[in-house]
């Protein structure tokens, strides 16, 4: 069975430019998380998507969104981006709502 | 609300010694409890989980973790590391309420020297 998949693996941009990240879940699971990996500040929940509707999100700003496919792959689009964005940016998926995240190996997103 | 603490930021030990990873959590409601390990440069991968039931749950790959309630406590155990041990292991607690929110803790590096 296929893991979780991320695209791109590492993202270069400058600060006000917009990033969009991607992530295919593992076949079956219909829930998908992203959560922000920066250093010095740990994993932080952003955002939660299942059966297409955003379901919860974390303490980030507005300029932080996404979206969920009928596929429900999903793709997260940071705005404006800012220096303090620079992080590794997870990808989970879970069979329902209440279950087991499993994580994609990330993307790693620089901001100059 | 809940948090989570990993009392060791670094655990440095010798090959084939035992070692302990310590996690506490604070909540005022039911959680489920994991431990996930990264290694360099990869994402996170599921060690194990208490979701409910017995208070001891192991991983395939000799890692144990157990449950304690009243400590609000779920320290990681393996009785004998390997130099492939060597990555960060992080502690989350997810309530069981429906949040989808994983809360972790600012993980352990686990340092395996020969």
């Amino acid at each position: 069975e296929a893991g979780v998949t991320q695209s791109p693996t590492h993202l270069i941009k400058t600060r006000g430019q917009q990033a969009t990240l991607r992530c295919s879940p593992i076949s079956g699971h219909t829930s998908v998380y992203w959560y922000q990996q920066a250093l010095g500040l740990g994993l932080q929940f952003l955002l939660w998507y299942d059966e297409g509707e955003e379901r919860n999100r974390g303490n980030f700003p507005p300029r932080f969104s996404g979206r969920q496919f009928p596929n429900y792959s999903s793709e997260l689009n940071v705005n404006a981006l800012e220096l303090e964005d620079s992080a590794l940016y997870l990808c989970a998926s879970s069979r329902g709502q209440s279950d087991t995240q499993y994580f994609g190996p990330g993307t790693r997103l620089t901001v100059l | 609300a809940q948090s989570v603490t990993q009392l060791d930021s670094q655990v440095p030990v010798f090959e084939e010694a035992p070692v302990e990873l310590r996690c506490n959590y604070s909540s005022s409601v039911s959680v489920y409890l994991f431990w996930y390990v990264q290694y360099p440069n990869q994402g996170l991968q599921l060690l194990l989980k208490y979701l409910s039931g017995s208070t001891l749950v192991e991983s395939i790959n000799g890692f144990e973790a157990e449950f304690n309630k009243s400590q609000t406590s779920f320290h990681l155990r393996k009785p004998s590391v390997h130099i492939s041990d060597t990555a960060e292991y992080f502690c989350a607690v997810s309530p069981s309420s429906n949040t989808g929110k994983l809360i972790f803790g600012q993980g352990t590096t686990l340092q395996v020297k020969p």
